[in-house]
């Protein structure tokens, strides 16, 4: 069966410092790939998306960047983060580009920027 | 571009009562149509998918959900609360037309279940 790792679980970090959360999906191939934040009210919103090895779409311009260096592992990156960094990150898998199943979803990752 | 609104943002009911959460979309063709629940710091959880077919979907735990063309709809319901399906639920509707496959969700309403 299918599993979507993501972590850490919570991160604490000063703003102006680097930033790393790592997802892997395993039991699949060729997984589309997402990354989403979400606030207090807002509900989710898309920041990247990737539908290959290092094939990465950017939904949002902003302090963050994604890469894919392998098939099923889906990192996000901040050079510097600012405190609107501040959220709830999830991470998410679907099946390939033409099938339109649904979207799996990790735990998440609560990051606060202080 | 596709879009969801859930016009409320926050629901209370009493347990056993039953439950109807509104969705509307906006999106130029046949919409791919999910409902996901989400429990506090936890991630979603799919409750149910509308591709094609039969307008009346049935998902997991008691949930169901009718999908209106005509009023642009995919509204949530279940006939008996419990007090155990208090949680933040989503609604989202997927791009079933590009080359690239993408969901767009709504923000939310929070269900919160009286005893």
């Amino acid at each position: 069966s299918q599993t979507i790792h993501q972590w850490p679980a919570t991160l604490v970090q000063p703003v102006g410092s680097p930033l790393s959360l790592e997802c892997t999906v395993e039991g699949t191939s060729n997984p589309n790939l997402y990354w989403y934040r979400q606030a207090a009210g807002r509900g989710l919103q898309l920041l990247f998306y990737s539908i290959g090895i290092g094939q990465i779409s950017s939904e949002v311009p902003q302090n963050l960047s994604a890469s894919r260096p392998q098939d099923r592992q889906f990192i996000l990156s901040s050079k510097k983060l600012l405190l609107s960094d501040s959220g709830f990150y999830l991470c998410a898998w679907s099946g390939d580009r033409g099938v339109n199943t649904e979207a799996f979803f990790g735990q998440g990752t609560r990051l606060t920027v202080v | 571009a596709q879009s969801v609104t859930q016009p409320d943002i926050h629901i209370t009911v009493s347990e056993g009562a039953s439950l109807e959460l509104r969705c509307n979309y906006s999106y130029g063709a046949t919409p791919y149509l999910f409902w996901y629940v989400q429990s506090p710091g936890q991630g979603l959880q799919l409750l149910l998918k509308y591709f094609s077919g039969d307008t009346l979907v049935q998902g997991i735990k008691g949930f169901e959900a009718e999908f209106k063309r005509s009023q642009s709809s995919f509204n949530l319901r279940k006939p008996s609360v419990h007090w155990s399906d208090a949680a933040e639920y989503f609604c989202a509707v997927g791009d079933s037309g590009g080359s690239n496959y993408k969901l767009t969700f709504g923000k939310g309403t929070l269900l919160t279940v009286n005893p």
